[in-house]
């Protein structure tokens, strides 16, 4: 079982549709949880970033997390155009990177916004 | 916008090229990466350097050696490279090697500079 596992899509919504990603882990340790958006052939950008459960607000995005399920989701509310990208899922147990514990990412989901 | 620059954006080289990806941020970070990202998958961690000197190295090919000249600038020198190793190479900062996200430390990543190897 791989450590994180995200569907790759793709997946197609109408403009104004709420948008659901999701990842889900095998690492109980893992407390950092990141979203990043990719936009094709450019870097990754943080979207999002939480620490151990709960959820986190900003503007039309809203990132949970379920430790006890090991389920995050990133939820898009009013989903424009402009959104259509990949959305990657990124996770950590310890808050640096040393071997064995860097920042391990989802493989993305694309996301594709029709106006 | 993103606050790490990378140069060149693209890059074509020959297999016996000498070439060099160079990375410069002025966030006052103390901690550098190095990801490779190919086509469709997640990036994947190279190096790592805090505070100038090389924390990790992620069992990398000596093709490819990185420099941390100061705090703001990373190089990645390439060298008798493969069509394999062709991909999206992308520079990152943190803080520091400890990345605490309760006070706002995270990761942040440049625009990439695109290799491909001829």
């Amino acid at each position: 079982q791989k450590e994180v596992e995200q569907d790759p899509g793709p997946l197609s919504v109408p403009e104004g549709a709420i948008v659901s990603l999701n990842c889900t882990y095998s690492n109980s340790a893992f407390q950092y949880f990141m979203w990043y958006r990719q936009y094709s052939r450019k870097g990754p950008e943080l979207l999002m970033y939480t620490y151990s459960s709960g959820n986190k607000e900003d503007g039309r995005f809203t990132a949970q997390v379920d430790k006890s399920s090991k389920y995050i989701s990133l939820f898009i509310r009013d989903s424009q155009p402009s959104d259509s990208a990949t959305y990657l899922c990124a996770m950590s147990a310890a808050g640096w990177n040393q071997a064995g514990t860097a920042l391990i990412f989802g493989k993305g989901t694309t996301l594709s916004v029709s106006s | 916008d993103t606050e790490v620059t990378q140069t060149p954006k693209h890059l074509v080289m020959g297999m016996t090229n000498k070439k060099s990806l160079k990375c410069e941020q002025h966030m006052g970070h103390r901690a550098m990466y190095w990801y490779k990202q190919k086509a469709k998958k997640p990036p994947e961690l190279m190096f790592v350097y805090s505070y100038e000197k090389l924390s990790i190295n992620e069992s990398v090919p000596s093709r490819f050696s990185p420099e941390c000249p100061n705090s703001s600038l990373l190089n990645l020198h390439l060298h008798a490279l493969q069509p394999e190793d062709s991909a999206l190479y992308l520079c990152a900062s943190s803080q520091d090697k400890r990345w605490t996200l309760s006070s706002g430390n995270t990761i942040y990543f440049g625009e990439g500079s695109w290799l491909t190897v001829v």
